[in-house]
């Protein structure tokens, strides 16, 4: 799976648009880009994955670039409760069998 | 649906001891897996299962044993707890794809 690489942390005010990258430069044609977040002292959560083309579903968008070297996550409406970790993993769908890997992620602290 | 389910919450054992975290789901997942995550580190994968009767280590299996005799359970052992065991221990599971992944809430294990 390829590497993947994120800010360590951001801020973003209460009901504004959270935009978070990721940088996946090295990402084959059939790895997928996939998000979660962890909030603090819960398991980990999926938020959205894509593999070329934008995709949105209730909790955020997802907006991958034409050579797909990066990725953004947008959270439309941040609130509070979206202070969390957030990881993007860039894995093969549908094949293999080895865990997630998680790296450092970014924190998103929402600030009201 | 219950989701992911993981018990106990919280556990502490002392060294030496041995003990079993339970983990089932009720979504008809094949793929389930146990993460480890340390204080301001990712998760680690211990052990997965592809399906019933089928087992197999992941990154640090050392110290754990698992089973899967069913879909729905997939229970990790210590077999002899050490204090390097303190963590965060988290079960998960998914269809075949193992990038779409659904979390338990997770078990905090102190061992002294």
């Amino acid at each position: 799976d390829a590497k993947t690489t994120q800010p360590p942390s951001m801020d973003c005010a209460e009901g504004r648009a959270a935009n978070l990258p990721c940088n996946h430069s090295t990402i084959s044609g059939n790895e997928y880009v996939y998000w979660y977040r962890q909030i603090h002292s819960q398991g980990p959560q999926y938020i959205i994955h894509g593999l070329k083309n934008n995709e949105t579903n209730e909790m955020a968008s997802l907006i991958i670039t034409e050579d797909r070297k990066s990725s953004t996550l947008i959270l439309p409406h941040a609130t509070l409760r979206d202070t969390a970790v957030y990881y993007c993993i860039a894995l093969y769908s549908g094949g293999g069998a080895d865990g997630l890997t998680f790296g450092k992620g970014t924190h998103l602290i929402i600030q009201p | 649906n219950a989701g992911v389910t993981q018990t106990p919450k919280f556990q502490v054992l002392k060294t030496g001891q041995s003990m079993t975290l339970q983990c089932a789901q009720d979504m008809n997942h094949e793929y389930m897996s146990w993460y480890r995550q340390d204080p301001g580190m990712g998760l680690r994968l211990i052990h997965y299962s592809v399906g019933a009767g089928i087992t197999d280590q992941g990154e640090v299996p050392n110290g754990y044993n698992v089973s899967r005799s069913t879909t729905e359970d997939f229970p990790l052992r210590l077999l002899s707890a050490a204090p390097s065991q303190t963590s965060v221990y988290f079960c998960a599971s998914s269809y075949v794809d193992r990038g779409e992944q659904y979390f338990g809430p997770g078990t905090r294990l102190t061992v002294t």
